[in-house]
């Protein structure tokens, strides 16, 4: 199955500015999905990114606070842009891997200060 | 969209058979079921998937009854290392193969 390398693991930021998460996949996927994860909770679906075309968000989400890139069939970004401390969270991407099953990367632990 | 329903916490000594049910009413035709088990500071690893009756892998069995509006991920003789936040998740071509995550089920086992 697909692996993601996700980075960067951690990150501390200030408020008000902009942190961008990369993901790398071992092989081609069609769709690749962006979730937040608050501690303890459990994972919320922030946007299915396509190559070719816009992302779709989910309720909640708006291109302008998390703008997503997918410039190719093996490369994603996602940014947390104009950050609150809210932002805090754990950050992970996603990708089809072999039939219905999903690989995850190790995820991207934000600290907004 | 397919939403599921878990425990939300179950413990089990080491070494005993740990049965997890979901409930997913409202799952689709085309829908899979799948199980995934997180770890603190991992992503979601994926276990098992399956379509209907049972799917046995190295690692569990999933049981699916004919009406599919539930589901049983069995864990044979857990250990320590099993303890870990299990998912259930139904999607597929009809969800956009997008996967909504329940509240998952943390199990902890004890020595």
């Amino acid at each position: 199955s697909a692996v993601i390398s996700q980075k960067p693991s951690r990150d501390i930021c200030q408020r008000g500015t902009s942190l961008t998460i990369q993901c790398q996949v071992d092989s081609q996927v069609t769709m690749m999905f962006w979730y937040r994860q608050q501690p303890g909770q459990s994972l919320t679906l922030i946007a299915t990114a396509n190559q070719g075309s816009e992302a779709t968000y989910e309720s909640g989400f708006v291109i302008d606070k998390f703008p997503i890139s997918r410039p190719n069939l093996t490369f994603s970004t996602l940014t947390v842009s104009n950050m609150s401390p809210e932002d805090s969270s754990i950050y992970l991407c996603s990708a089809r891997g072999t039939a219905y099953g999903y690989t995850f990367g190790s995820g991207t632990r934000l600290t907004v200060v | 969209l397919a939403k599921t329903t878990q425990p939300i916490s179950m413990d089990s000594y080491e070494g005993q058979e740990v049965n997890i049910t979901c409930s997913h009413n409202n799952i689709a035709t085309n829908d899979y079921i799948t199980w995934y088990q997180q770890f603190p500071s991992q992503g979601p690893r994926f276990i098992i998937q399956g379509y209907k009756t049972k799917v046995t892998n190295e690692v569990a069995s999933l049981f699916i009854p004919a009406d599919r509006k539930s589901s049983t991920l069995s864990l044979p003789r857990v250990s320590l290392s099993d303890t870990a936040v299990y998912y259930c998740l139904v999607g597929g071509p009809n969800t956009g193969n997008q996967f909504y995550f329940g509240t998952g089920t943390s199990l902890t086992v004890i020595p």
